[in-house]
């Protein structure tokens, strides 16, 4: 079983669509969940963080974590096709000076106007 | 991106050949990694660096190698290049503290032929 489990899609919604992006995890240590935002031929970068459990705000976008069920979700309300992207989710334990990320592989949004 | 850059940004060399993958900050960051990404595969951690001359290895290593020899630079070989590492290759750096919250690059597209 692979760490994190990330559904690649493609996702494909109309604009304006709530979107609902998730990916389960094994690793119980894990305390920090991520979500990146890829444009195709770029970095990742950062969208958002939480840490623990718990729900996270920020403009149209909502991270939810929990940890009992091994499970977050990232929503995007009022989608855009500027959302266009790949999602990665992204974990990592609190001694994080010398941990790493585990990454999941990333779902593809398509938000069509 | 966020004081990060990688050079070159696209290479395309032969088989048999080496080739490195330079990234060059300016955050002052202690970490710094270095990830591929494939299709299918997502991103996957090749080696990693906690400091001058401190480097460690990642999931998927084999045929690489790294060197640190300032704060700035984090410097990716192939001693030999081959096609399986044909792939997009991203820098990426941390302050490393509490949810280690990586940067990334913009990336550099390596085609082995």
């Amino acid at each position: 079983q692979k760490e994190v489990e990330q559904d690649p899609g493609p996702l494909s919604v109309p604009e304006g669509a709530i979107v609902s992006l998730n990916c389960t995890y094994s690793n119980s240590a894990f305390q920090y969940f991520m979500w990146y935002r890829q444009y195709s031929r770029k970095g990742p970068e950062l969208l958002m963080y939480t840490y623990s459990s718990g729900n996270k705000e920020d403009g149209r976008f909502t991270a939810q974590v929990d940890k009992s069920s091994k499970y977050i979700s990232l929503f995007i309300r009022d989608s855009q096709p500027s959302d266009s992207a790949t999602y990665l989710c992204a974990m990592s334990s609190m001694n994080s000076g010398y941990s790493t990320l585990t990454f999941g592989k990333g779902t593809m949004l398509l938000v069509s106007p | 991106d966020a004081g990060i850059t990688q050079s070159p940004r696209h290479k395309v060399t032969e088989t048999g050949t080496p080739v490195t993958l330079r990234c060059h900050q300016t955050e002052n960051h202690r970490y710094m990694y270095w990830y591929r990404q494939d299709p299918g595969h997502g991103l996957r951690l090749i080696h990693y660096s906690y400091g001058v001359k401190d480097t460690d290895k990642g999931e998927v290593s084999d045929g690489y190698s790294v060197s640190r020899s300032k704060t700035e630079d984090f410097l990716l070989t192939l001693e030999s290049a081959t096609s399986s590492q044909t792939s997009v290759y991203f820098c990426a750096i941390s302050g490393g503290s509490g949810a280690n919250v990586l940067t990334f690059g913009a990336g550099s597209r390596l085609t082995v032929l």
